[in-house]
């Protein structure tokens, strides 16, 4: 069965701080993606990392895969309170590609506070 | 990116009843959509693949009679949750995988159903 586990599940921190969510895997997948999601909203993709070794950054938010480790980290600068919400990461449930549904992860909810 | 819409965006009703949920592609043709639900402060759970012009296909668990999925069209999904019960509550979410996007899966995911059963 394939798991996604993500840690911490809660995590509340101060403005300016940097922190670091880890997503480890248990499939050999070569994919993985992180969303946004805030109270009482859908998903909002923020990542898409598509090989061993990627690195993506967007603002204060900073991606990365190792598919050797299966792990990806979402890296957190400088917080800001606009950043709290309910982060998730998701894997394909078939490596290799093809239309297949994602497994996530259970989510870390952050909370930034001033 | 590809624009995913959701109708309607909450929905309260009687115990017994049943309650439809659309999803539809509005700038690209999706040949498969995903249908997910979650519940409070929990993760997202798949619940089944919805193909065009061919039956769904169900994860382990959930019950196909009660949840009917229709893929008549490229653009347009629905869900029918039938006989609902409180215990079907939840925040439903389709997504669909945009195929000009290449193969590497990226789904784009709807603004989500919150389904109220009293």
């Amino acid at each position: 069965e394939l798991k996604v586990e993500q840690n911490p599940l809660f995590l509340s921190m101060q403005e300016g701080k940097n922190y670091t969510i880890y997503c480890n895997y248990s499939t050999t997948s070569d994919r993985l993606y992180w969303y946004r999601q805030d109270p009482g909203k859908s998903l909002e993709s923020l990542f898409v990392l598509l090989s061993n070794g990627a690195v993506k950054q967007e603002g204060r938010l900073m991606a990365s895969l190792d598919t050797k480790a299966r792990l990806s980290t979402l890296h957190i600068t400088a917080a800001v309170h606009d950043l709290s919400a309910t982060y998730f990461c998701a894997v394909d449930r078939i490596s290799g590609g093809g239309a297949d549904g994602l497994t996530f992860g259970k989510g870390t909810h952050l909370i930034i506070q001033p | 990116g590809a624009v995913v819409s959701q109708h309607p965006s909450r929905v309260i009703c009687k115990s017994g009843t049943s309650v439809k949920i659309e999803c539809r592609s509005l700038d690209f043709q999706a040949t498969t959509m995903f249908w997910y639900r979650q519940f409070p402060k929990q993760s997202l759970m798949l619940m089944a693949t919805s193909n065009e012009g061919s039956k769904a296909t169900y994860e382990q668990g959930v019950e196909k009679d009660k949840f009917l999925i229709n893929h008549a069209s490229l653009t347009l999904s629905t869900l029918t949750v039938t006989s609902a019960h409180p215990e079907d509550s939840s925040f439903y979410i389709c997504s669909a995988r945009d195929p000009g996007t290449g193969t590497y899966n990226e789904q784009f995911f709807g603004p989500g159903t919150r389904l109220t059963v009293l």
